[in-house]
């Protein structure tokens, strides 16, 4: 149990267009997501937290209006990279946090997507 | 506020060695500590962690860490390292521990092990 399914896993797109990565839970409700992103030889840096239902929290630094996110159901979440330029090139890694007691203690990561900007 | 540090980017060991990776951890609550892997261009996967009870936790694929709260520590270990260890390893610190809303992370800078034979 606890799958989480992260897609596509390769995206490639032109400068200025707009990529949709999606984060599904398989086998679980996720009550709250969690994006991250990573840039070659770093560490991963969390971007947004999402609840289901509500506007995503956003970390400091992250441009809201850039890095779209939308949470609209217990098992999906989506992030959309507006307008994309290259520095966007990053790994994008969600994780979701299950509602079921058993795992309270930790969320449970996707595969990530590996997005190049050209 | 939490965070992570993990001293040294890189390290090598022999089949066979110990492998010694370290963390050190700043909490202003009772934290909440884990160690991923990650292979090339793949997700997360969690070794172990340690939330409470038992200081020593032992994980998947024969590794194991102690949380030491007096050295703020969470070191992680094996005895005997295999070629299939090399990775990037990845302490990390969970933001609300103790609270309701976990599950977001401060994460370490990683430490990339190779395994040479």
């Amino acid at each position: 149990g606890a799958v989480v399914s992260q897609h596509p896993s390769r995206v490639i797109c032109k400068s200025g267009t707009s990529v949709k990565i999606e984060c599904r839970s398989l086998d679980f409700q996720a009550t709250t997501m969690f994006w991250y992103r990573q840039f070659p030889k770093q560490s991963l840096m969390l971007m947004a937290t999402s609840n289901e239902g509500s506007k995503a929290t956003y970390e400091q630094g992250v441009e809201k209006d850039k890095f779209l996110i939308n949470h609209a159901s217990l098992t999906l979440s989506t992030l959309t990279v507006t307008s994309a330029h290259p520095e966007d090139s990053s790994f994008y890694i969600c994780s979701a946090r299950s509602s079921w007691a058993r795992f309270e203690t930790e969320a449970f990561f996707g595969q990530g997507t590996r997005l190049t900007v050209v | 506020a939490q965070s992570v540090t993990q001293l040294g980017s890189h390290v090598s060991v022999s089949e066979g060695a110990l492998v010694l990776l370290r963390c050190n951890y700043s909490s202003s609550v009772p934290p909440y500590l884990f160690w991923y892997v990650q292979y090339p261009n793949q997700g997360l996967q969690l070794l172990l962690k340690y939330t409470t009870g038992a200081t020593l936790v032992k994980g998947i694929n024969g590794f194991e860490a102690e949380f030491k709260k007096s050295e703020t520590s969470f070191h992680l270990t094996k005895p005997s390292a295999h070629m299939s260890d090399a990775a990037e390893y990845f302490c990390a610190v969970d933001r609300n521990a103790g609270g309701t809303s976990y599950g977001k992370l401060t994460f370490g800078q990683g430490t990339i092990l190779t395994v040479h034979p």
